[in-house]
């Protein structure tokens, strides 16, 4: 069965801390790996990964993934408290319904004045 | 409005009574999907349209949930029969989905059931 599986659950910072989110997948055919920031309801894009080695970024928030070993990893730099939410990861591969994500249970981040 | 818009936003129903989501898509895309996120988990897939093609429909969990889409744009997700079970934020994304590629989804805003 196709799971993914984020960690930590939760994590506390400051402002100014460098956080490090964790994603592993185990996905039937993998095509690739998405994360998503969710504050309230909506769950924003961040980033989409296809290939191993390759960072993304976008301003502090990066990703890179790991196709060998299975995960991927969302790092957010000088923090702030605007970065509080649940961050989601999700695997998409062939396997069951074309285009459906697998999601985690996300990790919410709180972060402190 | 250029993104996906889900109504109602809240909706409050009696156990045993059934419900209808509503999801509006962007304009253009042609997969849509909806969620389901109970509190404190994950989003949990129910059911997938793409184009014309037969929904997929493996993530529904029970026969009480049901969902169309007409004329290729918006979605209705009906929930019969209500249980309490059922309270959570219902998600619908859409995507641009050609051939074998898949695009980023994107959500919207949600409507949270409660079900009393």
């Amino acid at each position: 069965e196709d799971k993914v599986v984020q960690s930590p659950l939760s994590l506390v910072v400051h402002e100014g801390d460098t956080v490090t989110l964790n994603c592993s997948y185990e996905v039937t055919n993998f095509r690739s790996l998405l994360w998503y920031k969710q504050e309230k309801k909506a769950p924003t894009f961040l980033f989409m990964l296809t290939s191993s080695g390759i960072e993304k970024k976008s301003g502090r928030l990066s990703s890179i993934l790991d196709k060998k070993e299975l995960f991927s990893i969302l790092n957010i730099t000088a923090t702030q408290t605007g970065d509080s939410a649940v961050y989601l990861c999700a695997g998409r591969g062939d396997g069951g319904s074309q285009g459906n994500l697998i999601f985690g249970k996300g990790t919410k981040l709180s972060v402190k004045p | 409005g250029a993104g996906v818009s889900q109504s109602p936003s809240n909706k409050v129903t009696e156990k045993g009574k059934d419900v209808e989501l509503r999801c509006d898509p962007i304009s253009g895309h042609t997969a849509l999907y909806w969620y389901r996120q109970s509190l404190g988990q994950g989003l949990e897939f129910l059911i997938y349209f793409q184009g014309n093609s037969a929904p997929d429909k493996s993530g529904l969990p029970s026969d009480r949930f049901s969902a169309e889409r007409t004329g290729g744009s918006v979605s209705t997700l009906t929930i019969q029969r209500t249980q309490q079970e059922d309270s959570a934020v219902y998600l619908c994304a859409s995507s641009l989905a050609s051939g074998r590629v898949y695009n980023e989804q994107f959500f919207g805003p949600g409507t949270r059931l409660t079900v009393l």
